[in-house]
């Protein structure tokens, strides 16, 4: 079945350092691809997404490229803030399949000043 | 607001009380979903709609049951709950199921 593999996590980084989360996924179809963030006692938030092969999604400095030849979408952001601390999914929706959505495990970001 | 609600947030029974999580979205979305989320297992869907009396099981749907009767609500039942059902459950919907999800705000069980 369709599967998405994250970095675990936790990734500590000091304020205005770059980010990369590394998200691959396993899909039979042609799924489109999120980033969602879970701040503490929240609910998920969509990030960004993608649809298709070669989108790049972009929201709040955050960016994420679908890479099809490599199964990828790794999340990216130049520089870090401390607001940034959350947990990430990566998550896919393979609309061929049962149209049902599959997250990775999540990565926990701490963001220190 | 667009928004996803549901009911209770937080809630302790015991083993064997039927219970009900009610979910409300005011969006018009065709699609819904359950998650639960456990430490170490990430989020992992329990049941999806795709339309009203459109119901699906996802990954983990055993000893849960839903309905969708209307297009706005999606109530998770619990016939018999037992202490793995111990959880933080999320509703979600999006628009023809292939879009963005929005979540609404959790639901923290603990069944004893």
């Amino acid at each position: 079945g369709d599967s998405v593999t994250q970095m675990e996590g936790p990734v500590t980084l000091s304020e205005e350092a770059f980010l990369t989360i590394n998200c691959t996924y396993t899909a039979t179809g042609y799924p489109s691809l999120f980033w969602y963030v879970q701040y503490p006692g929240e609910g998920l938030q969509l990030l960004l997404k993608a649809t298709k092969a070669d989108d790049k999604g972009s929201n709040k400095g955050f960016e994420a490229t679908y890479r099809k030849e490599t199964t990828s979408f790794h999340l990216e952001k130049g520089s870090v803030q401390v607001s940034d601390s959350a947990v990430y999914f990566c998550a896919l929706s393979d609309r061929g399949f049962g149209q049902n959505f599959v997250f990775g495990p999540g990565t926990r970001l701490s963001v220190l000043p | 607001e667009a928004q996803v609600t549901q009911n209770p947030r937080y809630l302790i029974t015991v083993t064997g009380k039927k219970l009900t999580v009610t979910c409300s979205q005011n969006m018009n979305h065709e699609y819904m979903s359950w998650y639960r989320q456990d430490p170490g297992l990430g989020l992992r869907q329990i049941y999806y709609s795709m339309n009203v009396e459109v119901t699906d099981k996802g990954d983990v749907p055993e000893g849960y049951k839903v309905s969708r009767k209307e297009k706005r609500n999606f109530p998770l039942i619990l016939e018999s709950p037992s202490p793995n059902q111990t959880s933080l459950y999320f509703c979600a919907s999006s628009f023809r199921g292939e879009g963005a999800q929005y979540f609404g705000p959790g639901t923290r069980l603990t069944v004893t």
